[in-house]
């Protein structure tokens, strides 16, 4: 059973588009993740929700809008897709840490996103 | 934020040799993580080490924290081992808050067989 699964795993459009992500966690973990990683493999963090709450949110252009239905799940919607949007989103997540957790975090397999 | 700078950038090896990556961090953390992505683009969590010392079997970890370095250690390196390992840290405040972690660039590794 997969921990951490993401859809689709690849996603070619065209500039203009709106596209989005969904990813799942099986864990029982209550915060989530999005991470970008570019074409240098460079992964910065662009969202984090702790049970349903955004947490984290760093200097992302408002075309991209995370939605956390619950605290199993962790969705990215993207309009107005660009050429620099291309990339692989990487959904994580992890238990906050406490001094009873250690807080590891635990990947998606990755979606490619290749704008056209 | 905190700056994370891995050494070397890249490193090829023929299999058998042992090897170490280092981590240097720009400020005091209380969380650190190794991670490895494997050629097919999997991130893999190898070790939480935010000080001391952990082993699991042919890697290992150690973290000085108050000169603000980790090291990752891998003998003898197996094919398998090939991929680029990162190093992750963040500072989690006393209040329950977090940055959320910050990677560094990592280090590709290629061993040759």
């Amino acid at each position: 059973d997969t921990a951490v699964s993401q859809t689709p795993k690849y996603l070619v459009t065209q500039m203009g588009n709106d596209k989005s992500i969904k990813c799942e966690q099986n864990l029982g973990h209550d915060t989530m993740y999005w991470y970008k990683q570019d074409s240098k493999k460079f992964l910065k963090i662009m969202f984090s929700y702790n049970n349903k709450e955004l947490i984290i949110n760093e200097t992302v252009p408002n075309r991209f809008s995370p939605k956390s239905p619950d605290k199993a799940h962790l969705n990215l919607h993207i309009n107005s897709l660009e050429l620099g949007d291309s990339a692989v989103y990487f959904c994580a997540s992890s238990q906050p840490r406490t001094s009873s957790n250690t807080g590891e975090l635990f990947f998606g397999e990755g979606s490619r996103l290749t704008v056209l | 934020g905190i700056q994370v700078e891995q050494s070397p950038p890249d490193l090829i090896l023929q299999e058998g040799a042992n090897s170490t990556l280092r981590c240097n961090f720009s400020d005091s953390v209380n969380n650190l993580q190794w991670f490895h992505q494997n050629p097919w683009g999997q991130l893999i969590n190898l070790f939480y080490i935010p000080s001391g010392t952990k082993q699991n079997g042919r890697l290992s970890a150690t973290t000085v924290a108050t000169e603000r370095y980790s090291l990752l250690y891998i003998s003898s390196s197996q094919t398998t081992d090939s991929g680029v390992y990162f190093c992750a840290v963040e500072r989690v405040y006393s209040g329950g808050g977090a940055d959320g972690l910050t990677f560094g660039k990592g280090t590709h590794l290629i061993i040759q067989p």
